[in-house]
């Protein structure tokens, strides 16, 4: 079946505007997660979202990111105001139903911010 | 200390040997266990999940865990130029167990 989708794979954009990333998860996943890697570096855990639950944002790094699940299918990571240090790839990972279960990675987004 | 530790790389291993990956982890509710495999430039893929004591073998990849060691294994055998990738433990938070802590990985080459 498909797996988890991700777009753009790549973005570039200027230092101060605002950026928009997509992630579609595999069908009949429940839970949903982003994560940043940023260059050389290991998977910094930003946000999840598991149904219908408040999500646990503990992960996000500033309050110029945030996400949303509409429906408990697609989600969007906003990032306001992006800096040069928000450069680095953004990966998506769904999973059955959260707790102690596989997590299946998306392609990515490279954003680069100039 | 960090939450997840793995064997520091580049592993280098000859084509068709053993190549032997380890991952000590910190927190002792952790109950759930993978590798992930991660081509440069690409995402990471899971290749193995173990959750009992004991090894757990899938074609060439033998996961082994031990928890009262607070330790986990992957051994490839018969290693091929195709391996060579950097391998990420993950373990899952006790308290939070919807959510993985990864290891920084091991960076294998597989000489031909």
């Amino acid at each position: 079946g498909a797996g988890v989708s991700q777009s753009p794979s790549n973005k570039v954009t200027e230092k101060g505007k605002d950026v928009e990333l997509r992630c579609d998860p595999i069908s009949g996943h429940t839970a949903l997660y982003w994560y940043r890697q940023s260059l050389g570096q290991g998977l910094e855990f930003l946000i999840y979202f598991q149904g219908n639950s408040a999500p646990d944002k503990s992960g996000l790094p500033s309050d110029r990111f945030s996400a949303e699940r509409t429906g408990g299918s697609v989600s969007t990571l906003t990032i306001q105001r992006t800096q040069q240090e928000d450069s680095a790839v953004y990966l998506c990972a769904s999973s059955p139903y959260g707790a102690r279960s596989e997590q299946f990675f998306g392609p990515g987004t490279r954003l680069t911010v100039l | 200390q960090k939450e997840v530790e793995q064997n520091s790389g580049p592993l280098s291993v000859p084509e068709g040997a053993i190549a032997s990956l380890n991952c000590t982890y910190s927190d002792r509710g952790s109950q759930s266990f993978f590798w992930y495999r991660q081509y440069s430039g690409k995402s990471p893929e899971l290749i193995m999940s173990i959750y009992s004591n004991g090894d757990k073998e899938d074609g060439r990849f033998t996961a082994q865990l031990n928890k009262a060691s607070q330790y986990v294994s992957l051994l490839i055998r018969d290693s091929q130029p195709s391996d060579s990738a950097t391998y990420l433990c993950a373990v899952n938070e006790g308290r939070r167990d919807y959510k993985l802590s990864f290891g920084a990985g091991t960076t294998v080459t597989v000489r031909a």
